[in-house]
């Protein structure tokens, strides 16, 4: 069960756009659309921003999006603001009947 | 609001046991299958368990496998997490998560549970281990 591979730290300012990607294996990622994001800010649970690759959780920003390519998948966040700090983790489910999350992203606003 | 309500924090020795319990608040607990996941300190997320919305399938994590216990009881809808010979590294919030959906699929009377995602997630439960 190896972690899902996330850049250890992305930034961007206030309204600009950033993308971070979430690399598995065939195993995973590249085998199901099942692929989920989270934030979480400092000292709070998860909250979900994406489910099966692109959906959105019924409260979720529409400033989040999520897409996939072969074994990566990506979260963009648009019109970047500085509440959007913190850290942000991918999962997926695998072909192991398990589930694999990313070591975590965090993101500041400049 | 749909949120589980984790229970049953604690701190205790290395070897014992303890037992967390997650209640189900504004969905339908037997329509969904369940997940728990942990956070050590300062660490990022990892998956711990699932199980299916009727119970009948589960698995867990490497790290957990043979001494950890999840199971569910939708006439109560309560999630528990019987945790054994527990470690030092299994210190950690325990999250309580509800997946998107439940549903399973097969024939001949063998079924393949379908999971979707963690949704929604409690506040967390602190377990320490330590000497």
């Amino acid at each position: 069960q190896s972690a899902l591979t996330q850049p250890a730290s992305v930034s961007g300012s206030p309204g600009q756009s950033i993308t971070i990607s979430c690399t598995g294996t065939y195993n995973d990622v590249g085998h199901y659309d099942y692929v989920s994001w989270f934030q979480q800010g400092p000292g709070e649970a998860p909250k979900a921003l994406i489910y099966e690759v692109t959906k959105r959780p019924a409260g979720a920003s529409d400033r989040f999006s999520g897409s996939k390519s072969g074994n990566t998948a990506s979260l963009t966040i648009s019109g970047l603001q500085a509440e959007d700090e913190g850290d942000y983790y991918c999962s997926s489910y695998t072909r192991s009947n398990t589930w694999v999350f990313g070591g975590g992203t965090k993101l500041t606003v400049l | 609001q749909v949120q589980p309500v984790e229970s049953g924090a604690g701190v205790v020795h290395p070897g014992r046991s303890l037992r967390l319990s997650c209640a189900a608040s504004g969905f339908t607990f037997s329509g969904y299958g369940m997940y728990w996941v942990r956070q050590a300190p300062g660490k990022g997320l990892e998956w711990v368990a699932l199980i299916s919305y009727d119970g009948s399938d589960t698995n867990y994590g490497d790290s957990v496998k043979g001494r950890f216990t999840i199971s569910r009881d939708n006439s109560k809808d309560m999630l528990d997490l019987q945790m054994n010979s527990l470690r030092p590294e299994d210190t950690a919030l325990y999250y309580c998560a509800k997946d998107r959906g439940g549903s399973r699929y097969g024939n001949d009377g063998v079924w393949h549970y379908s999971y979707y995602g963690m949704v929604a997630w409690g506040q967390g439960t602190m377990v320490t281990v330590s000497s």
